[in-house]
């Protein structure tokens, strides 16, 4: 079991650019989760799927924020255009139904 | 709103001593609660997951309490080591839905 799998591990972007993270969760969770992480705010839920659907959505911060999960197996969260406000630390994790399992985060740097 | 508090959020303890995190949240209509331990720069590994119906789980030297009706979570760390040092987030399920709603979390420190 290689774990909930995120990538880039690191991301530096200029500003306005579109920026796309990808995580596989572990096989067999059927929740996904995308969580931001800040030195001010902590970690904030962005949104959630059970079964490929989007279930709760109220954490992303705004339009310029969209997830998508098109299988069990692939879900991407993406920002266009960027912000230097969207720096943090953004964290895939899955769920069989009761555990989380985190992934190593994805680094996200907009200059 | 279900919130989250972690107490202290910061403690500095020499190598060997036992040692007592404290987690608190407001709505006891949880499902599980998990504590997590976070490196800095890492990602979160899971520690010790606890159901709604238990009372405590152990891993080691781990050891976390649930008191669902008063609202608490202790997590116990036993004859401390210099690797113990990371930040430790608590978190909670709801039961009507999946999200995990976290404490702002302990930062430890053990000196050797």
């Amino acid at each position: 079991d290689a774990g909930v799998i995120q990538s880039p591990r690191h991301e530096v972007t200029e500003m306005g650019q579109e920026v796309t993270l990808r995580c596989k969760p572990i096989s067999g969770h059927n929740s996904l989760f995308w969580y931001r992480q800040t030195m001010m705010r902590g970690l904030e839920l962005l949104i959630y799927f059970n079964n490929n659907v989007p279930i709760d959505d109220s954490g992303m911060p705004e339009d310029r924020f969209s997830a998508k999960m098109p299988n069990a197996s692939f879900s991407t969260l993406k920002i266009q255009p960027s912000e230097p406000r969207d720096s943090a630390v953004y964290f895939c994790a899955s769920s069989p139904a009761s555990g989380y399992t985190f992934g190593s985060g994805t680094r996200l740097t907009v200059v | 709103k279900q919130e989250v508090t972690q107490i202290p959020a910061a403690l500095s303890v020499p190598e060997g001593e036992n040692l007592v995190l404290n987690c608190s949240f407001t709505d006891s209509a949880i499902y599980n609660l998990q504590w997590f331990r976070q490196d800095p720069g890492k990602g979160l590994t899971s520690l010790l997951l606890i159901q709604s119906s238990q009372r405590e789980q152990t891993s080691g030297r781990l050891n976390a309490s649930l008191d669902k009706s008063s609202g608490r979570s202790t997590l116990y760390i036993a004859a401390s080591q210099p690797g113990d040092s990371a930040t430790y987030l608590c978190a909670v399920t709801m039961e009507y839905g999946n999200k995990l709603v976290f404490g702002a979390g302990t930062i430890l420190r053990v000196k050797s």
